[in-house]
């Protein structure tokens, strides 16, 4: 069976400009969440999702955004992107909204230049 | 009080060794509080959990300890072996959302 999968894998961008990462759950799994990863600390959490309805957000600006699409698939929009938005962005999905076991991709590796 | 407060930062251990990492949390609400361990580039994976009605679980070689009248749980690793060196996280769950500690780079020298 299939992994969470992430897309792109690697991406650059500059200051100001857009960008939308995406996500794909193991199936059968129901709730996608999205962290940041900034290098040399641990994930912090941006959303959750579950059935295609936001359950939680974390302390990130409005330039922030995401959604669940009815295959329970997501993505995650970044505007006006800052240099300090330079991370790994984490997908994890899990059965249900509260189980606390996530699966995560291996990640979209941001740069903000 | 959203916080998991983690230590060491780092933590070099001889193949064999029992390395120790700790965790410390002012919530309350908490109540679910797993360990996650990352290799570099992969994403975290879930390693073991615990949840604070009980003082100890263990699964394999990883044990949680956890004491909630301190607000501290740990995790040991026995025999630990050079192919456990990873990131560690402990986190902890309030509602819908995880918060991870700063993590731990383990090294286990053969």
């Amino acid at each position: 069976d299939a992994g969470v999968t992430q897309s792109p894998t690697h991406l650059i961008k500059t200051r100001g400009q857009h960008v939308t990462l995406r996500c794909s759950p193991i199936s059968g799994h129901k709730s996608v969440s999205w962290y940041q990863q900034v290098l040399g600390q641990g994930p912090q959490f941006i959303f959750q999702y579950y059935e295609k309805e936001e359950r939680g957000r974390g302390n990130f600006p409005d330039r922030f955004s995401a959604r669940q699409f009815p295959n329970y698939s997501s993505e995650l929009n970044v505007n006006a992107l800052l240099l300090g938005d330079s991370a790994l962005y984490l997908c994890a999905s899990s059965w249900g909204a509260n189980t606390g076991e996530l699966f995560f991709g291996e990640g979209s590796r941001l740069t903000v230049l | 009080q959203q916080q998991v407060k983690q230590s060491p930062q780092s933590l070099i251990v001889q193949k064999g060794g029992i390395p120790i990492i700790n965790c410390a949390y002012e919530n309350t609400a908490f109540d679910y509080f797993p360990w996650y361990q990352q290799f570099p580039g992969k994403g975290p994976a879930l390693l073991i959990a615990i949840r604070p009605d009980v003082s100890e679980k263990k699964e394999g070689r990883f044990t949680i300890s956890f004491n909630k009248s301190a607000k501290q749980f740990s995790l040991h690793i026995m025999d630990s072996q050079p192919g456990d060196s990873a990131t560690y996280f402990c986190a902890a769950r309030l509602d819908d959302k995880i918060i991870f500690g700063k993590g731990t780079r383990l090294h286990i020298l053969p």
